[in-house]
């Protein structure tokens, strides 16, 4: 069964900082990995998706990785804002089903 | 264009009352999702459908639960009697193609009480 751990389960940085979010998940046969964003209230939006034969992925400020064999993930925002304060989920795509981690609550402070 | 629109927004209601969720997935998506999400458990799928077919529905808990998609553009899923434990937020995604970005709805937040 696949599990996906995301840690911290929260943090908090000053504006204007780089930071990495991470995620692991325990079973290597997937087909592709994803970063959510949810703010308070909101429904999921897609981020960044990662196919299972790829390296990265960038879109403006974000950049996601991918070690399919070491089971990791990370999630690199550049130039914090106090806009990209939300929570971040991460979520591997199997042969069943997309199995979501619990999440990082980020809080970008001006 | 239109995302992904669910109702109610929020639902409080009685335990033993039935409950209808709604959704509208985005137009052409074949692939409808109906999620719930707990403090305790997170994110979980339900069930999902293709072509308005239910094709898993391993995560639906009990018998109390069930999902229709009678055509491309409604879905419901529907729980009686309702319990307590039944109280989260409900969500409905859709996307074009299995593996493809899903796109969320904001939610249905259920109370029963």
């Amino acid at each position: 069964k696949q599990e996906v751990t995301q840690i911290p389960a929260a943090l908090s940085v000053p504006e204007g900082e780089n930071l990495v979010l991470n995620c692991s998940f325990t079973d290597s046969a997937i087909y592709n990995l994803q970063w959510f964003r949810q703010d308070p209230g909101k429904g999921l939006t897609s981020l960044l998706l990662i196919q299972s034969s790829q390296r990265e992925q960038t879109s403006g400020r974000l950049n996601a990785s991918l070690d399919k064999s070491s089971g990791r993930s990370t999630l690199y925002i550049a130039a914090s804002q106090p806009g990209d304060s939300a929570t971040y989920l991460c979520a591997v795509q199997g042969a069943q089903k997309l199995v979501f981690g619990q999440g990082t609550r980020l809080t970008i402070n001006p | 264009d239109a995302g992904v629109i669910q109702s109610p927004r929020h639902e409080v209601t009685e335990m033993g009352q039935e409950v209808t969720l709604r959704c509208k997935p985005i137009s052409g998506h074949d692939y409808l999702f109906w999620y719930r999400q707990t403090m305790m458990r997170g994110l979980e799928l339900l069930i999902y459908f293709n072509n308005n077919v239910p094709i898993d529905d391993s995560g639906m808990p009990e018998d109390r639960f069930s999902a229709k998609m009678p055509n491309a553009s409604f879905s419901t899923l529907k729980i009686q009697p309702s319990e307590p434990r039944d109280s989260a937020v409900y969500f409905c995604a859709s996307g074009f193609g299995r593996y493809q970005p899903q796109h969320f709805g904001d939610g249905t937040r259920l109370s029963i009480l």
